[in-house]
């Protein structure tokens, strides 16, 4: 179990570019769960989906960021018209079930924005 | 609203000494708590839980609901246990996890 799979490991974007983050969960898991982490910062919940259902966006920023978790493929994370602020490491994770399964993390993703 | 706070950004102890990565948290119900642990290089990885009770790698922590802490402790820390520590809360019923702002451990052989 090769567990939470996250690409790219670097994403390198100018500012107005979109910027497209994958999350495969581990084999087994249909909870996915994404985390913002600003320099200096702990990790920040954004958004928890489950197979084509978003289920907790409370995270998110109202604006330029969307989510989602198709029935086949990883969890894509997009933000659109990147800003220099965008510029964090963000992390994935899944777990088996909600409740009283604890989250496995991907190695996350570092996004630059020029 | 719930908090996590790890008061120590960096500790630095010499090999063989105790160590304690302090984590106070805000909120007034029965949370669950969780150290992660991220070694050089390596994913964030759980460490352990309180409702396990278990030692992880020699570490314990307990819940003290008196202070709102949860400390993490081990009596004699390794060179290996350098890495950054997060403590993180759940809330019952809640989909994510609150992080502190993580404690970077070194260990000085």
């Amino acid at each position: 179990n090769a567990g939470v799979m996250q690409n790219p490991r670097h994403l390198v974007r100018r500012r107005g570019q979109e910027a497209r983050l994958r999350c495969s969960p581990m084999k087994g898991h249909s909870h996915v769960y994404w985390y913002r982490q600003l320099p200096e910062e702990g990790l920040k919940f954004m958004v928890y989906l489950q197979k084509e259902n978003i289920i907790d966006e409370s995270g998110m920023p109202k604006e330029r960021f969307s989510a989602e978790f198709p029935k086949e493929g990883p969890s894509i994370l997009r933000i659109q018209q990147v800003v220099r602020g965008d510029s964090a490491a963000y992390f994935c994770a899944s777990s088996l079930d909600r409740a009283k399964q604890p989250q496995h993390f991907g190695d996350g993703t570092r996004l630059s924005i020029l | 609203a719930q908090r996590v706070t790890q008061p120590e950004k960096l500790l630095s102890v010499f090999k063989g000494a105790p160590v304690e990565l302090k984590c106070n948290y805000s909120y007034s119900g029965s949370p669950e708590l969780f150290w992660y642990v991220q070694y050089s290089r390596q994913r964030l990885q759980l460490l352990l839980r309180h409702i396990s009770r278990e030692s992880i790698k020699g570490f314990t922590a307990d819940l003290n609901k008196g202070e709102t802490s949860f400390h993490l402790k081990k009596p004699f820390a390794q060179e290996e246990d350098s890495a950054m520590y997060y403590c993180a809360l759940k809330v019952p019923g809640a989909n994510n996890l609150f992080f502190g702002t993580g404690t970077r451990l070194t260990v000085i052989p």
